[in-house]
């Protein structure tokens, strides 16, 4: 499986915008990159996934390099409650069975101050 | 929809003990999954189902069962429990096929098991 690296930690303050890096440089062309987070005391929840293009929802964005090799979960407003762990997974999709499984690594623990 | 859902939220077993975790979702997803997660690090997946009657090992099988009878339902089952199963357990569920092309997981909230 291609891996990722991210940084152990980040600090934000409050109502401030929060770039959280993510490399994988042996991801494959079937690869889509999901961005998960784990709040304190429970279970992660989806943040955002994308193959190639820049992709925005409501709860971040996600800007993607041109060569694949990095991307960026973007938070454009750091509240508190986004305080969690940040996990950057690669997923290949194109087969079924096993590919739905997620490969954590330990993330990166993003602290909010106010 | 409750989502999915994990019971008992804590509990505290002696070595030798076995035990059963119970998982259920009520949104009709195909794949189910088990991962635990020991402090400071990521999840592991232990077994996952892509459906009613079809179970596969993940990265940490070993001193665990599953069976998967319903769509709904995927308890893990502790056969001997033993202090390194100590962890907070979560189950997970998603839609499976190719039609759905990020299949979102969705977690339950955890078990969080002590064994002495």
């Amino acid at each position: 499986d291609a891996k990722t690296t991210q940084p152990n930690s980040m600090e934000s303050n409050e109502e401030e915008p929060v770039h959280l890096p993510c490399n994988h440089s042996t991801i494959s062309g079937t690869d889509y990159i999901h961005w998960y987070r784990q709040l304190p005391s429970q279970g992660p929840e989806y943040v955002i996934h994308g193959l190639t293009s820049n992709v925005n929802n409501r709860m971040a964005s996600l800007a993607i390099a041109e060569d694949r090799k990095s991307s960026t979960l973007i938070l454009h407003r750091a509240t508190l409650r986004d305080a969690a762990v940040y996990y950057c997974i690669l997923r290949d999709v194109t087969s079924g069975g096993s590919n739905y499984k997620l490969t954590f690594g330990k993330g990166t623990l993003l602290t909010v101050n106010p | 929809n409750a989502g999915v859902t994990q019971t008992p939220k804590f509990q505290v077993l002696k070595t030798g003990q076995s035990m059963t975790l119970q998982c259920a979702q009520d949104m009709n997803h195909e794949y189910m999954s088990w991962y635990r997660q020991d402090p400071g690090m990521g999840l592991r997946l232990i077994h996952y189902s892509v459906g009613a009657g079809i179970t596969d090992q993940g990265e940490v099988p070993n001193g665990y069962n599953v069976s998967r009878s319903t769509t709904e339902d995927f308890p893990l089952r502790l056969l001997s429990a033993a202090p390194s199963q100590t962890s907070v357990y979560f189950c997970a569920s998603s839609y499976s096929g190719l039609a759905v092309t990020y299949n979102e997981q969705f977690f339950g909230p955890g078990t969080r098991l002590t064994v002495l």
